[in-house]
């Protein structure tokens, strides 16, 4: 099966300054790759999905790039803020497959 | 638009205790699924659905058993309560083939305790 990594498992920023999280997958034939943020207490919610057709992918702060060779995508946010701090999960999984294979998180705290 | 609900939001049980998690929709989602998050673990696919009358096992289905006999209910149940079933419950839905996105809306969790 798929067996997804995610590093760091922690991650500290200063308010205004990027974070970087990345994932690498085993599977080549995952080719959707979601990102969540999961706030305390509550369920995880998509942020950003990238598909292997595309290579980088965009929504105002945050970003997706994916290296299908390599097999490793990212998330990029950019001018961070104090609501940016929760845990971030990536995953993969092939199209229309239910079955998501999940990092095991990062948990990203914003510095004032 | 509720979206997905999950109850209860805690429980805790004794060793060999019965239960049953539930779970519904109201997008009119073809694929359910649910999932437990352990610490360091991320989230692990306990058993899903594609649709009213089919479910599969997931990564970790041992001691858990699914039905889902409507579109908008897939209820989890677990028989005999171990320790190790300590977690947090997540539901998730998404339209399945019957859509243009793969999205997932998940619940909000039900924490439960095994003692």
């Amino acid at each position: 099966g798929e067996n997804v990594e995610q590093h760091p498992s922690t991650l500290s920023v200063q308010e205004g300054d990027s974070a970087v999280i990345k994932c690498t997958y085993s599977d080549s034939a995952s080719n959707y790759f979601p990102w969540y943020k999961q706030e305390l207490g509550k369920g995880p919610q998509l942020i950003i999905d990238i598909r292997s057709n595309v290579g980088e992918k965009k929504d105002q702060r945050i970003a997706v790039t994916l290296n299908k060779t390599a097999k490793h995508f990212s998330l990029h946010i950019t001018e961070t803020q104090p609501e940016d701090s929760a845990v971030y999960f990536c995953a993969a999984s092939q199209n229309h497959d239910y079955k998501l294979s999940f990092g095991a998180g990062t948990t990203v705290t914003v510095r004032a | 638009n509720a979206g997905v609900t999950q109850t209860p939001k805690f429980q805790v049980l004794k060793t060999g205790q019965s239960m049953t998690l539930q779970c519904a929709q109201d997008m009119n989602h073809e694929y359910m699924s649910w999932y437990r998050q352990d610490p360091g673990m991320g989230l692990r696919l306990i058993h899903y659905s594609v649709g009213a009358g089919i479910t599969d096992q997931g990564e970790v289905p041992n001691g858990y058993n699914v039905s889902r006999s409507t579109t908008e209910d897939f209820p989890l149940r677990l028989l005999s309560a171990a320790p190790s079933q300590t977690s947090v419950y997540f539901c998730a839905s998404s339209y399945g083939t019957s859509g243009n996105t793969d999205t997932q809306y998940f619940g909000p969790g039900t924490r439960l305790t095994v003692l």
